[in-house]
């Protein structure tokens, strides 16, 4: 089936700094992915959905300067958090979808530790 | 406002009982959902999808249901295995698992 990759799978970095974690479709075409953010005991929560080409589309209460989201191609897209903080130690997830098939393919996420 | 980080609502049952796991959509015009696992530490995995011209559709030890008069789905896991332990959400591409279109997840636990 289906493969969405993400790296790194957990990362730990110092207050202030930024962090890119990259997600890619393995094995077919998306033009749009999404990410998520959860946290302990907590669901997904839909931070943005970033589509291929153009600029992402932030959900309500998300920081587009703090989260920055770059679609390059149709298998790869990034999730920069900037200026990083203790309070965004998070659990971040992508999905993508195949452009013909309706199924969505989660990666296996990257786990966000901010000393 | 939105609300930020429901806290996931809990379901425990014994080992080898039948597990029910509800979802209630608010979209009229879905048409396609899917139910994914997620384990914990991993990125949720796909289940079973069900599409709105069928009320019932059944893969190995787990069935789901689709009520599209009252916007509600479940899914029915058969004789729970302590491997089924996980949050168990629904979806609806494109909404891509939007949590306030649906409810956030049931953590499920099976007890020995």
């Amino acid at each position: 089936g289906a493969v969405v990759s993400q790296h790194p799978s957990w990362v730990i970095c110092k207050s202030g700094t930024s962090v890119k974690i990259e997600c890619r479709s393995l094995d077919f075409q998306a033009t749009t992915m999404f990410w998520y953010r959860q946290f302990p005991k907590q669901s997904l929560m839909l931070m943005a959905t970033s589509n291929e080409g153009s600029k992402a589309t932030y959900e309500q209460g998300v920081e587009k300067d703090k989260f920055l989201i770059n679609h390059a191609s149709l298998t790869l897209s990034t999730l920069t958090v900037t200026s990083a903080h203790p309070e965004d130690s998070s659990f971040y997830i992508c999905s993508a979808r195949p452009m013909v098939l309706g199924e969505l393919f989660f990666g296996e996420g990257s786990r966000l530790t901010v000393l | 406002g939105e609300s930020v980080g429901l806290h996931l609502p809990t379901l425990s049952v014994q080992e080898g009982d039948n597990s029910i796991i509800n979802c209630a959509y608010s979209n009229s015009a879905s048409d396609y959902f899917i139910w994914y696992k997620q384990e914990s530490g991993k990125g949720p995995q796909f289940i079973i999808d069900i599409r709105s011209n069928m009320d019932k559709r059944q893969g190995q030890r787990v069935t789901v249901l689709l009520n599209k008069t009252v916007k509600h789905l479940s899914l029915q896991i058969a004789a729970t295995q302590p491997g089924d332990s996980a949050v168990y959400f629904c979806a609806d591409p494109p909404g891509s698992a939007r949590q306030l279109t649906f409810g956030s997840g049931t953590q499920l636990t099976v007890l020995p």
